[in-house]
């Protein structure tokens, strides 16, 4: 059984820094694309980020380039997401989300997700 | 970007009958080359993290029952219940996976009537 579990959320000031991790078990991480994805209160889903099964291939979100990083540990089976320059319109629930293929694709799966909280 | 856009945003029907729910695309996310159309469909309930439900626009989840099905091509597409139960109570969202950066329709709640 696939299972994503997401960490590293919290209350965090505007302009401050996160890192999300999403540990991955019962499938074979290094095999697949894996996303980010977020919900604000309320709101609907919006993509944040993908990375490609190997690493070397990433995309963002216009809302996020240039201050989100994902990253992936193919020997951990854990993604990554690192968040710099926070503001208040990134406070949301953060999904971790397998793709379904080496490449982008579809979200076969998904974690219960973590909350970050931009506020002072 | 791809503008996905839902119709309608919230939809009440009574237990068992059909529930439809639509979703239009800015631009086509049919790929010429395979023919597949790169649209797949969500169902999220109240404190939960989505759940697919169809990819390539008609294919559907495995253990997702029968009476949910995909329909549509090129800019158009549809997410039909056949035979609403209670338990498909929820916010639903279609997403193209065609072009950068993904994105997903605004949602839309069911709900029964």
């Amino acid at each position: 059984e696939v299972q994503l579990l997401e960490s590293g959320g919290g209350l965090v000031q505007p302009g401050g820094s996160l890192r999300l991790s999403c540990a991955a078990s019962g499938f074979t991480f290094s095999s697949y694309a894996m996303n980010w994805v977020r919900q604000a209160p309320g709101k609907g889903l919006e993509w944040v980020s993908l990375i490609y099964a190997g690493g070397s291939d990433t995309h963002y979100a216009d809302s996020v380039k240039g201050r989100f990083t994902i990253s992936r540990d193919n020997s951990k089976n854990t993604l990554y997401l690192q968040m710099n320059g926070l503001r208040a319109e990134d406070t949301a629930i953060y999904y971790c989300a397998k793709g379904a293929s080496t490449v982008k694709s579809w979200f076969d799966s998904w974690g219960q997700g973590t909350l970050v909280t931009v506020s002072s | 970007d791809i503008v996905m856009t839902q119709s309608p945003d919230s939809l009440a029907v009574s237990l068992g009958e059909r529930a439809t729910i639509n979703c239009k695309s800015s631009q086509s996310v049919l790929y010429s080359s395979n023919n597949w159309n790169y649209l797949a469909w969500y169902q999220q309930k109240p404190g939960q993290p989505p759940k697919l439900l169809i990819y390539w626009a008609s294919t559907r989840e495995s253990g997702v029952p029968d009476r949910f099905s995909g329909s549509g091509s090129g800019t158009d597409f549809t997410l039909t219940i056949s035979s609403l139960q209670a338990e498909d109570v929820a916010v639903y969202y279609c997403h193209q996976y065609y072009s950068m950066p993904q994105t997903f329709g605004q949602g839309t709640k069911l709900e029964i009537k």
